[in-house]
């Protein structure tokens, strides 16, 4: 049963656009994450909030922006994508941050394609 | 940070046949979570195990926790087996970052 849900499951755009996607959680988790995965299948960690507050943040790019309105939600923006931002987002969540709170619940993913 | 090897990078099966996937971590872990994705990408995970061996259906994890790997093994192959095995460990500094391996792509053959 899917309890961290993504909008859009899959999105076209062409480079120089914005895009935004949504995740939601209804575990009553704390803590939630981005996650990219590139073409060669590799995951790695973009940012991660904790009750709305930012513990982890990457070396991304700029353009690259969370969102978190409340710990249920945590939107990731990208303003004016470039081709290699192509690849699928992962947005994933966790009852605490450590030992066995750290065990992570995934969405389906959002698929990006940039022309 | 924390480096996380696993092999095989694919493995190829015939139905029926037992799997044995590998994870191997730089640093002590106190948290070691195994996941499973899909063909079509979807991501869940199977278990958690940072120490000891666990057993879920037809799933079996031993993590030896001072020899820093773990083991997944997966007995009686079904082609719905089929997809990528992923390993995750948490950064010891920052317990919200996992960093995971890079994978093991199963292949079950009827």
């Amino acid at each position: 049963e899917t309890a961290v849900f993504q909008t859009p499951n899959y999105h076209v755009t062409q480079v120089g656009n914005e895009v935004s996607f949504n995740c939601k959680q209804t575990l009553g988790h704390d803590t939630m994450y981005w996650y990219k995965q590139d073409s060669k299948k590799l995951l790695k960690i973009m940012f991660s909030y904790n009750n709305k507050q930012l513990i982890v943040n990457e070396t991304v790019p700029r353009r690259f922006s969370p969102q978190s309105s409340d710990k249920a939600h945590l939107n990731l923006r990208i303003k004016s994508v470039e081709p290699e931002d192509s690849a699928v987002y992962l947005c994933a969540s966790s009852a605490g941050t450590g030992g066995r709170q750290n065990t992570l619940y995934f969405g389906a993913g959002t698929r990006l394609s940039v022309l | 940070g924390q480096q996380v090897q696993q092999s095989p990078s694919s493995l190829v099966l015939q139905e029926g046949e037992n799997a044995e996937l590998q994870c191997n971590f730089s640093s002590t872990a106190t948290q070691l979570q195994w996941f499973y994705q899909s063909p079509g990408g979807s991501l869940v995970s199977l278990l958690s195990n940072p120490s000891g061996t666990k057993h879920t259906g037809r799933l079996t994890s031993t993590t030896v926790t001072k020899e820093r790997r773990s083991s997944l093994h997966i007995s009686s192959s079904q082609t719905t087996d089929s997809g990528t095995y992923l390993c995750a460990i948490p950064d010891n500094n920052a317990g919200a970052k996992l960093t995971f391996g890079g994978g093991t792509r199963l292949t079950v053959r009827p």
